[in-house]
C-alpha cells in the first residue's frame, strides 16, 4: 500500500525566499510521485510528476522536486517565491505497476507568501 | 470540452435527502475518478471509472453512495440520505489514458448537509 506525509501543514515565507514544502512516501513497488497546486475554489492543477527518468524534475511555475529513493522523499522547491504562489500543495502517489492506479494525497501544505 | 466541468458548482442539502452531482470530463478521456475533499484534507478516492466500467469503488464510504458512467463519457455520482458527514468538495478528474498518471481536475461540487 502506498502512502504520503507532508510534513507541515502551513509554511510561510517573504516573497523571494526559498520555498521548500516536504513529501515523504511510503510504496511498495517503484512509485510515480506527482504535486498538484490547489487554488482557492478551483480544482487541482499538475506541477510536476516523477515517472522514473531523471530524478531532478522540472514543472511549471519555476517549481522542481527531487526524488530521493534513499531518503523516500520528493520535496518541492522553488528558488524565489512569488505573491502567486500563494496556494494549497499536495504532494500524491500512484502505484506505477497498477493500470486502474489511483492517486493517494498527503494532507496538504498552505503556502503564505509575506510581501 | 477544454476541461473537466462538474455541476452544480454548490449544493445545500438537508440531512436525509438525497443529491446527485455530475462530472462532464475531458472528451475522449478513458478514465474517470471521483475524490472526497473535506475541509482542510487532501483529497480521499472513491470510484474508478475505465470507459464505463467502474473498476475500483474501494473508496466509496457506505452504500449510500453510487456512482455510474453509462455511456462511457458523463459521470454521476449519487448519495441517497445524506449525513452531515457528507459535506465536503466532491472533485472530478479524468485522464486520457487508463489510470491515474496525469488527471485533470475539475472545480469540483461543494456539498453541504445541514
Amino acid at each position: 500500500a502506498q502512502s504520503v506525509t507532508q510534513l507541515g501543514s502551513h509554511v510561510s515565507v517573504s516573497e523571494g525566499a526559498l520555498v521548500l514544502l516536504r513529501c515523504n512516501y511510503s510504496s511498495s513497488v517503484p512509485p510515480y510521485l506527482f504535486w498538484y497546486v490547489q487554488y482557492p475554489n478551483q480544482g487541482l492543477q499538475l506541477l510536476l510528476k516523477y515517472t522514473s527518468a531523471a530524478t531532478l524534475v522540472k514543472g511549471i511555475n519555476g517549481f522542481e522536486a527531487e526524488f530521493k529513493k534513499s531518503e523516500t522523499s520528493f520535496h518541492l522547491t522553488k528558488p524565489s517565491a512569488h505573491m502567486s504562489d500563494a496556494a494549497e500543495y499536495f504532494c500524491a502517489v500512484s502505484d506505477r505497476d497498477n493500470q486502474g492506479g489511483k492517486l493517494i494525497f498527503g494532507q496538504g501544505t498552505e503556502l503564505s507568501v509575506k510581501p | 470540452g477544454a476541461g473537466v466541468s462538474q455541476s452544480p458548482r454548490y449544493k445545500v442539502a438537508k440531512r436525509g435527502q438525497d443529491v446527485a452531482l455530475r462530472c462532464d470530463p475531458i472528451s475522449g478521456h478513458v478514465s474517470l475518478f471521483w475524490y472526497q475533499q473535506a475541509l482542510g484534507q487532501g483529497p480521499e478516492f472513491l470510484t474508478y471509472f475505465q470507459n464505463e466500467a467502474q473498476l475500483d469503488k474501494s473508496g466509496l464510504p457506505s452504500d449510500r453512495f453510487f456512482a455510474e458512467r453509462p455511456e462511457g463519457s458523463v459521470s454521476t455520482l449519487k448519495i441517497q440520505r445524506t449525513q452531515q458527514e457528507d459535506s465536503a468538495v466532491y472533485l472530478c478528474a479524468s485522464s486520457r489514458r487508463s489510470g491515474a498518471n496525469v488527471l485533470t481536475f475539475g472545480a469540483g461540487s461543494r456539498l453541504t448537509v445541514l
